[in-house]
């Protein structure tokens, strides 16, 4: 069955760094886009970023622009967000999140990790 | 990229329907089919309910519908039952590989 394990969330201070990782099992995982989204807390869901199959494209919600970069390896099942210049606005947990083949959507999800961006 | 617009709130009494509209723009849910809905339970991961505006993943109970009319989309939750009761979120793709999500509906199972 798929299986989506982030890791990496922890409490940073702001304008700090953080790299969040995600292991994906049970799917051939060269084969799909991923994605990122966050929940601040007590809020909805907010989609941040979305890399293709492949690693060649890469797109990202006009808030996070310059400051985050999703990346992946595919030798490992890993997909990565790379988190910089964080805001106290950026604290939530970040959902590890993967696309079907041939449609527009999100079809499994991970647990989630939590980023706190604090002073 | 602005969210898309759901009611905070809904509810029903087991065995009735609730309905949860969902709208958003002519750049959004007005011109993909491409809007889905999620069921999050408090602490959870979110779960796809629908997708493709009315297609329901397999294990997906047809309680679950969805539709779409012009830049509004709607869930409907059938025979409503006491797990029924979550966070429920829309999705739309809009466009260049981006997606929005909507501001979210709690159901109530009163």
């Amino acid at each position: 069955q798929v299986q989506l394990v982030e890791s990496g969330g922890e409490e940073v201070q702001p304008g700090g760094s953080l790299r969040l990782s995600c292991v994906a099992s049970g799917f051939v995982f060269n084969n799909y886009g991923m994605h990122w989204v966050r929940q601040a807390p007590g809020k909805g869901l907010e989609w941040v970023a979305y890399i293709w199959y492949d690693g060649t494209n890469k797109y990202y919600v006009d808030s996070v622009k310059g400051r985050f970069t999703i990346s992946r390896d595919n030798s490992k099942n890993m997909v990565y967000l790379q988190l910089k210049s964080l805001r106290t606005e950026d604290t939530a947990v970040y959902y590890c999140a993967k696309s079907p083949l041939s449609s527009q959507t999100i079809d499994y999800w991970g647990q989630g990790t939590l980023v706190t961006v604090s002073s | 990229q602005s969210a898309l617009t759901q009611p905070l709130s809904a509810s029903g009494s087991p065995r009735q329907s609730v309905t949860i509209s969902c709208t958003g723009t002519s750049t959004d849910v007005g011109d993909y089919n491409y809007v889905s809905w999620y069921q999050q339970h408090p602490g959870k991961a979110p779960k796809l309910l629908i997708y493709e505006v009315s297609k329901r993943p397999s294990g997906v109970p047809d309680r679950f519908s969805g539709s779409k009319s012009g830049n509004t989309a709607s869930l409907t939750v059938s025979g409503l039952q006491a797990e029924d009761e979550a966070d429920y979120y829309c999705s739309s793709y809009a466009g260049s590989n981006t997606f929005v999500f909507g501001t979210g509906t709690k159901v109530t199972v009163l």
